[in-house]
């Protein structure tokens, strides 16, 4: 069965912290990997998206990882910053998309 | 080059009616998918156009339906309104029938309440 497992459920860190959120998935076959930053009220927006090749890909303070072997992704949050609280969806890509639930990050000052 | 956009941007109705949600995609696209999302669920696909043609469906009620114009702009369609429908409905479009292998970008989505 194709499915993407995210963790934590939720995070809170301090403003300045760094943090990773997590990413297992099981779909096969596999194509891309795609993380998005989704503002509560609002659409997801892409920050990263990785094929099966890359094992890692920045997008400023965002650097992501894919293990394509362990079936494992991460998300790496440098330096947090207020805006940064948001939930972040990891989608797993194969005949078609597959969707976690999101991690739900909360930064405080 | 605009954004994919959504109206209304909040609903409410009550349980029984119908409601019509509508997605401009961005330009060039001809892909929209359409998704749920209720809190804890994570986004659930209900359908997706290419070209005007329903390529996939989730697994929805039949009260849940949708179209695609000649411009690529979709609707979607809820019959008989129940409580648990409230939620934001997004809508998403992309290059590529699937939106697997170009990126699919987001509208800000409609959020529905019903009462």
């Amino acid at each position: 069965k194709n499915q993407v497992e995210q963790s934590p459920q939720s995070l809170i860190i301090l403003e300045g912290k760094n943090c990773t959120l997590q990413c297992n998935y099981t779909v096969s076959p596999f194509s891309n990997l795609r993380w998005y930053k989704q503002d509560t009220g609002r659409g997801p927006v892409s920050l990263t998206i990785m094929t099966f090749s890359e094992n890692t890909k920045s997008n400023g303070r965002y650097t992501a990882t894919l293990d394509a072997d362990t079936k494992q992704s991460s998300l790496h949050i440098t330096a947090s910053q207020l805006s940064d609280s948001a939930s972040y969806i990891c989608v797993a890509i194969t005949d078609k998309l597959i969707f976690g639930t999101g991690t739900r990050l909360q930064v405080f000052p | 080059k605009a954004g994919v956009t959504q109206t209304p941007r909040y609903l409410i109705k009550t349980r029984g009616q119908q409601v019509t949600l509508s997605c401009s995609p961005i330009s060039g696209h001809r892909s929209v998918s359409w998704y749920q999302q209720t809190p804890g669920q994570g986004l659930q696909f209900l359908f997706e156009y290419f070209s005007e043609t329903q390529r996939n469906k989730g697994n929805f009620p039949g009260r849940f339906s949708g179209r695609q114009f000649s411009n690529s702009r979709s609707e979607m369609n809820v019959s008989t309104l129940e409580l648990g429908d409230s939620a934001l409905y997004l809508c998403a479009s992309s290059l590529d029938p699937t939106g697997t292998v170009y990126e699919q970008y987001f509208g800000p989505g409609t959020r529905l309440t019903v009462t």
